[in-house]
């Protein structure tokens, strides 16, 4: 049974940095693309980056300054860490499985970030 | 960035009824283009892929369709479960982008 479960701090300081940590099982991350994408509350799904399944990463230009995913295969865990967090990062992160490139066929329950002091 | 505009934004419609949803592309993104479904307080779903290939498991009253930039999803005989948000994206190019949603109500 594919699973994939985000775990990570609630609560984030402004300018600190987000760790999330996306925990699966079910499949292999050797054979399958990992996705991060977050949503704000109400809002629309946007795309943050991907770990492909051959260990490289891509990710959006709009926050690749900020943004870095990596992940440990012996662990079953794919990373991500954001830095310079502000308000507008207050959202639920996701991680899904990725299907033939951008294709999202399984997701996490999610993680809800707020960015507060 | 290749842009998803989704219509409507909201739609209410009865039991039975049968419910159609647009999605229209920037660019053309040749078929690259699947459907999720949000209901409230979960997590989106995969519905729909490569435009028109159901993914398992999702019901037949489903279905997608279109080409080039312009794509619809179906549902035939509306059911009370199907009350969700539902989300085009392209994944034709990076970034993968989404539609803005489609919230469907029942009347």
């Amino acid at each position: 049974q594919v699973q994939l479960m985000e775990s990570g701090p609630g609560l984030v300081q402004p300018s600190e940095t987000l760790s999330l940590t996306c925990t699966v099982s079910g499949f292999s991350l050797t054979s399958y693309n990992v996705h991060w994408v977050r949503q704000p509350p109400g809002k629309g799904l946007e795309w943050m980056g991907v770990m492909w399944s051959g260990g490289s990463t891509d990710y959006n230009s709009a926050l690749k300054s900020r943004l870095s995913i990596s992940r440990d295969t012996s662990k079953n865990q794919v990373f991500l860490k954001m830095n310079s967090l502000q308000s507008e990062d207050t959202t639920t992160y996701y991680c899904a499985r990725g299907y033939n490139n951008y294709v999202m066929d399984a997701w996490g329950q999610g993680a809800s970030v707020t960015v507060s002091s | 960035d290749i842009q998803m505009t989704q219509s409507p934004a909201s739609l209410s419609a009865s039991l039975g009824e049968t419910v159609t949803i647009e999605c229209l592309a920037s660019e053309d993104i040749y078929s690259n283009l699947a459907w999720y479904q949000q209901k409230p307080g979960k997590s989106p779903q995969l519905l729909i892929y490569y435009a028109n290939s159901l993914n398992d498991g999702v019901p037949s009253r489903f279905s997608g369709s279109g080409s080039g930039t312009q794509y619809s999803l179906k549902i035939n005989s509306l059911q009370s479960e199907d009350v969700s948000i539902y989300f085009c994206q392209q994944n034709y190019d990076s970034p993968p982008t989404f539609g803005g949603g489609t919230k469907l109500e029942l009347k």
